[in-house]
């Protein structure tokens, strides 16, 4: 079966700092890639996907994501990150396998 | 509007009873999805259907049952023998890309969850 693994499961940073989130898939053939985040007392929406094509792909809010096939990657950056950003992020793969999720706190 | 609907919000039953969480979408998709949501755990996939009256398991589905007799509804059943059903539960629907076969479907969109509380 598929799978997702995400390495971090809580990051902390400080308004302005970069933001890198990893996340790694266990599937050989075609991927499906998404991240999704769920912001508290909200649902959970899709902040980006990767079907084919550029694999650096661009989401709402400045996030983006880069697709390396060859490490079978997907990890979720963001240049500058603000306070409202501070949630839970999740990664998922093809017939929507999530990883754990990973917890951002931005401190103001 | 569209969109996906669960009901109720929050759920409590007494340990050994069997409870149905229900969900429903209007958004013409033809798979939907349940996944329990509990803390450091993510979300875990119980049950998906790609189409009606089909269905299958997924990574946990002992101790909970599906239907999928119409296109808009997916129910769960939180049996008695799931040993520890108090969590969130999460119901999603993704519509299938064209031209793929097999589970190739566009994002999921979520309801709002049921929190399950059994004492």
């Amino acid at each position: 079966a598929q799978s997702v693994s995400q390495h971090n499961h809580h990051v902390i940073l400080s308004e302005a700092a970069s933001l890198e989130l990893g996340c790694n898939y266990s599937y050989g053939g075609t991927v499906n890639l998404f991240w999704y985040v769920q912001y508290p007392g909200q649902h959970l929406q899709l902040l980006l996907k990767y079907f084919s094509g550029d694999p650096l792909v661009k989401g709402i809010k400045g996030f983006e994501a880069e697709f390396i096939k060859s490490k079978f990657s997907f990890n979720l950056r963001k240049p500058s990150v603000q306070w409202s950003d501070t949630a839970e992020y999740f990664c998922a793969v093809n017939d929507m396998r999530f990883g754990a999720g990973t917890r951002l706190t931005v401190k103001p | 509007d569209g969109g996906i609907t669960q009901s109720p919000k929050y759920l409590f039953r007494k340990e050994g009873q069997n409870v149905t969480l229900s969900c429903e979408q209007n958004l013409n998709h033809d798979a939907m999805y349940w996944y329990r949501q509990d803390p450091g755990q993510g979300l875990r996939l119980i049950y998906y259907s790609q189409i009606v009256n089909d269905f299958q398991k997924g990574d946990i589905a002992e101790g909970y049952s599906v239907s999928r007799e119409k296109k808009e509804s997916f129910p769960l059943t939180v049996t008695s023998a799931q040993k520890n059903p108090t969590a969130f539960y999460l119901c999603a629907s993704a519509k299938r890309r064209v031209g793929y076969l097999g589970g190739m479907n566009t994002e999921a969109f979520f309801g709002q969850g049921t929190r399950l509380t059994v004492v």
